[in-house]
Order: structure tokens, then sequence, then C-alpha cells
């Protein structure tokens, strides 16, 4: 069975702190692992897709990379606007198109 | 507008109601999805439709649950007797094939059985 764990569950940072979220996996075979940005009363929002160790994806503040076993969410000089749920998830080779996702990681960026 | 479009935003309903929760999809897209999200959880899938048909309805909890797209556009997922731990938002989700994880979600209906 697939698994995603997410770290820390909550992150308050001060605007210019640079930090990381952690995503760890458990899938028999990776098709891809995702980020997405999910503000309070609204659907998740898209960031990234992974593909395969070794690759990263950056998007202004933001920058996702893989390995094996994990994944990591790089914030550089995180602003007040970046405060949010991220939101991991896997989809596995051998399960059609169903994304399975962690709980999350609630990050606080104070001004 | 031109995102996925999710009816109603909220929903209060007794335990052993039936309730129906719309989703109209991206113009456009073929693949669309139901997930469930409980308080301080990840969205948890539940079915996935490519056009018409369900491509995988392995998600659905029970037999209560059930969803349709008749037209390969609009979907409803439909919950008979509701129970008061169907309680949580029900997210609706698009994308152009189904070929990525790139998923397109609506802001999701809020279900709260008493």
């Amino acid at each position: 069975e697939d698994q995603v764990t997410q770290s820390p569950e909550a992150l308050r940072l001060q605007e210019g702190e640079s930090s990381s979220l952690n995503c760890s996996y458990t899938v028999s075979g990776l098709r891809g692992l995702f980020w997405y940005r999910q503000d309070p009363g609204k659907g998740p929002e898209f960031l990234f897709t992974l593909y395969s160790a070794g690759e990263e994806k950056e998007k202004e503040r933001l920058k996702a990379t893989l390995t094996k076993k994990e994944s990591f969410l790089h914030i550089t000089a995180p602003k007040p606007e970046d405060s949010a749920t991220y939101l991991c998830a896997v989809q596995d080779s051998g399960s059609a198109r169903q994304l399975t996702f962690g709980s999350g990681t609630q990050l606080t960026v104070l001004p | 507008g031109a995102g996925v479009s999710q009816t109603p935003s909220n929903k209060v309903t007794e335990k052993g109601k039936y309730v129906e929760l719309r989703c109209d999809p991206i113009s456009g897209h073929t693949a669309l999805y139901w997930y469930r999200q409980s308080l301080g959880q990840g969205p948890e899938f539940l079915i996935y439709f490519q056009g018409t048909g369900a491509a995988d309805d392995s998600g659905l909890p029970n037999d209560r649950f059930f969803a349709v797209r008749p037209e390969g556009s609009v979907s409803t997922l439909k919950i008979q007797r509701t129970e008061r731990g169907d309680s949580a938002v029900y997210l609706c989700a698009s994308s152009f094939q189904g070929t990525t994880g790139e998923l397109f979600f609506g802001e999701g209906s809020r279900l709260t059985v008493l």
C-alpha cells in the first residue's frame, strides 16, 4: 500500500527565514510525485511534478527535489503570502490515476 | 469562471438522509476525480472517471456511495443513508486527459451530517 508521510506537521517562520518541508514516500513503483498548495477553504493548487530521483523544479521562492525515498520542498526567503498548507502526493505506476496524499505541512510565515 | 465548480458549497443534513453533490469540470477536461478530505488530513481518493465511465472506483468506502457522469461532463456524487462519519469536504478535480497528476481542484462541498 502506498504511503506518504509529511513533516513537520506545522512550521512557523519569520519572513525571510528559509527552510525545508519533507515528504517521505513508499510506493511499489513511482509514476510521479506532486506538490500542491492549499489555502484555507480552497481546493489544492498544483505546484510541481517530479518523476525521477535527482530531478529538481523551481517556481519563485519554491524548489522541489526528489530522491528515491523522499522529496523536499525548499522555501527561500519566504513571504507572508507563502502561508498555506503544502501537500505532497504520489502516483503509483500500478494504480491507474489516483493520487495518494500526505497530511500536509501547515506553513505560517510571520511578517 | 473557467475553473472547476462544485455545488453546494455547504450542505448540512441529518443522519440517514440522501445527499447529492455536483461537480462541473473545466471545459474540455475528459478526466474527473472525486476526493474526500477530513479535517487535518490530505485528500483521499474516491473515484476517477475517464469520459462517461468510472475507470477506477476503488476508493469508494462502501455501497452507500455512488457517482455518475452520464454525458462525460458534469458529475454527481450520491450518498445514501448518510452517517456522521461521512462529514468531510468532498473535492472534485479535473484534468485534460488524466495522463498526469496535475489536477485542477474545485473549492469543495463541505458536508455535515448531524
